[in-house]
C-alpha cells in the first residue's frame, strides 16, 4: 500500500521567515495530495491540496509544489505568523476524491517564534 | 452551520471494558469516516461509509471494533473489549460525497488504563 514520509518532524522558525515541509510517497498511482493543519485539541483542517495534473498551487501565503517523477511534494508557508504554529500533515490518495483512502504522513510540528 | 460533532471529548476506561463514540456529521453529508490518530502520528482510516453502507472497513480490527451508521446520518464506533493499545484520538469526518473535502470533528481522546 501507499507509504508517505514527512520531514522534518519539528520546525522552528522566526516570525516572518518561510517554512518548508517535504513529503515523499511510494505509490506512483497516487494523484491527490492534500495538506492539513491541526491545532491543539482540534481535528485536522484542509488548508490546500493539489492534484497530479498540476505542478504548483498557491493560496495567499501558502503554496504546494508537486514533482510526480520524484514522487515528492512540499508545502511552503511564507511570511510566517504566530497563528501558523500547529501540526501539519501531508497526505496522498489514489483517485480524484477525498473519499478515497488518504494515507497521512507523520506530521510536522511548526513553531513560529514572535 | 455546525461542524462535525463528536462525543464524548474525553473518555477514560479500564482495560477489557467496552466503550462507544458518537459522531454527528455535517447536515447533508453522505460520506462519513472514522479515523484513528495515535500520539504524534497522522490519522489512519478505520472505516468509511457512503450513506448507511460501509464501503471500506479493511483497516477496522473486526475482532473488537464495530461501527454502525443507522439511517445514514449519525454513527457510532464501539470497542469491546478495550485494550491498553487502543489509547488514541478517534476522529470522525464527513464530506458531501466521496469527491468532496472532508471536514473533521474535534475527536474523542480515549485513555485505557
Amino acid at each position: 500500500g501507499e507509504n508517505v514520509e514527512q520531514h522534518p518532524s519539528t520546525l522552528s522558525v522566526q516570525e516572518g521567515d518561510s517554512a518548508v515541509i517535504k513529503c515523499t510517497y511510494s505509490d506512483s498511482a497516487s494523484n491527490y495530495f492534500p495538506w492539513y493543519k491541526q491545532e491543539l485539541g482540534k481535528g485536522p483542517q484542509l488548508i490546500i491540496d493539489i492534484r497530479s495534473n498540476v505542478g504548483e498551487k498557491k493560496d495567499q501565503r501558502i503554496a504546494v509544489t508537486l514533482n510526480k517523477t520524484a514522487k515528492h511534494f512540499s508545502l511552503h508557508i511564507t511570511e510566517t505568523q504566530p497563528e501558523d504554529s500547529a501540526v501539519y500533515f501531508c497526505a496522498a490518495s489514489i483517485g480524484k476524491a477525498a473519499g478515497n483512502k488518504l494515507t497521512f504522513g507523520g506530521g510536522t510540528r511548526v513553531l513560529v517564534k514572535p | 452551520e455546525a461542524g462535525v460533532v463528536q462525543s464524548p471529548r474525553y473518555k477514560i476506561i479500564e482495560k477489557k471494558q467496552p466503550v462507544a463514540f458518537w459522531c454527528n456529521p455535517i447536515s447533508g453529508h453522505n460520506t462519513l469516516y472514522w479515523y484513528l490518530q495515535n500520539l504524534g502520528q497522522g490519522p489512519e482510516l478505520l472505516i468509511r461509509y457512503e450513506n448507511e453502507e460501509a464501503v471500506d472497513d479493511s483497516q477496522l480490527p473486526k475482532d473488537r471494533f464495530s461501527a454502525e451508521r443507522l439511517k445514514g446520518v449519525d454513527s457510532t464506533l464501539k470497542i469491546q473489549p478495550a485494550e491498553l493499545g487502543d489509547s488514541a484520538v478517534y476522529l470522525c469526518a464527513s464530506s458531501l460525497s466521496r469527491a468532496a473535502e472532508a471536514f473533521f470533528g474535534q475527536g474523542t481522546r480515549l485513555t485505557v488504563v
